[in-house]
């Protein structure tokens, strides 16, 4: 069956840094993917889309690539600050159509002052 | 522009009772989704519909029923709550089914 693996520990980063997270798919071939940010007691908010012809994105300090061969999609955010502070959820499309998507369970980011 | 929205905000609900959950959207959207959302389980698809009249099973519908009532709303529908239904429900939208998806505030319901 498909799953989608996000680190579920917590990751903790200095402000200032880079953070990368990661999200690993199995069982299917994507044609797209979507992260998603998540603050607590809120509904996730949408980011980034990367379609599979697409190796990499950007947005302001984001920056998302996708290795359909790995099948990962990696997640930066450049020069982090504290307010990046959230769970970043990445999101597929279930294999047999665009109406669905399953999502990860998600990262917890810290960026620490 | 409100976005999403959803109602109520908390419920607590005895075991056995029934209770609807509204959604709206304001963006024009055609499709829309209900998920629930639970510690280590991730948002899980409960029902969507793709547009107007129609609405179709997600991963875990068994114990709920929605109505899209018009392109606007989406409903989710409890007939009997049970314990293992207390979690944060999430309401969505998207213009087109790849279109990234809009979220409502959700509605936190615990069942005794």
């Amino acid at each position: 069956s498909q799953k989608i693996e996000q680190n579920s520990e917590a990751l903790n980063i200095q402000e200032g840094k880079t953070a990368t997270l990661t999200c690993n798919y199995t069982n299917y071939s994507p044609a797209y993917l979507q992260w998603y940010r998540q603050d607590p007691g809120r509904g996730p908010v949408f980011l980034l889309l990367i379609r599979e012809n697409e190796k990499e994105k950007r947005k302001e300090r984001l920056k998302v690539t996708f290795d359909t061969t790995l099948k990962q999609s990696l997640f930066h955010i450049t020069a982090s600050q504290p307010a990046d502070s959230a769970t970043y959820l990445c999101a597929l499309p279930r294999s047999g159509g665009y109406q669905k998507v399953t999502f990860g369970t998600g990262t917890k980011l810290q960026v620490i002052p | 522009n409100a976005g999403v929205t959803q109602t109520p905000k908390f419920q607590v609900l005895k075991t056995g009772q029934s209770m609807t959950l509204q959604c709206a959207q304001d963006m024009n959207h055609n499709s829309m989704y209900w998920y629930r959302q639970d510690p280590g389980m991730g948002l899980r698809l409960i029902y969507y519909s793709a547009s107007e009249g129609t609405t179709d099973k997600g991963e875990v519908p068994n114990g709920y029923n929605v109505s899209r009532l018009n392109k606007r709303e989406f409903s989710l529908r409890l007939e009997s709550a049970a314990p293992s239904q207390t979690s944060v429900y999430f309401c969505a939208s998207s213009g087109r089914a790849e279109d990234e998806q809009y979220f409502g505030p959700g509605t936190r319901l615990t069942v005794t």
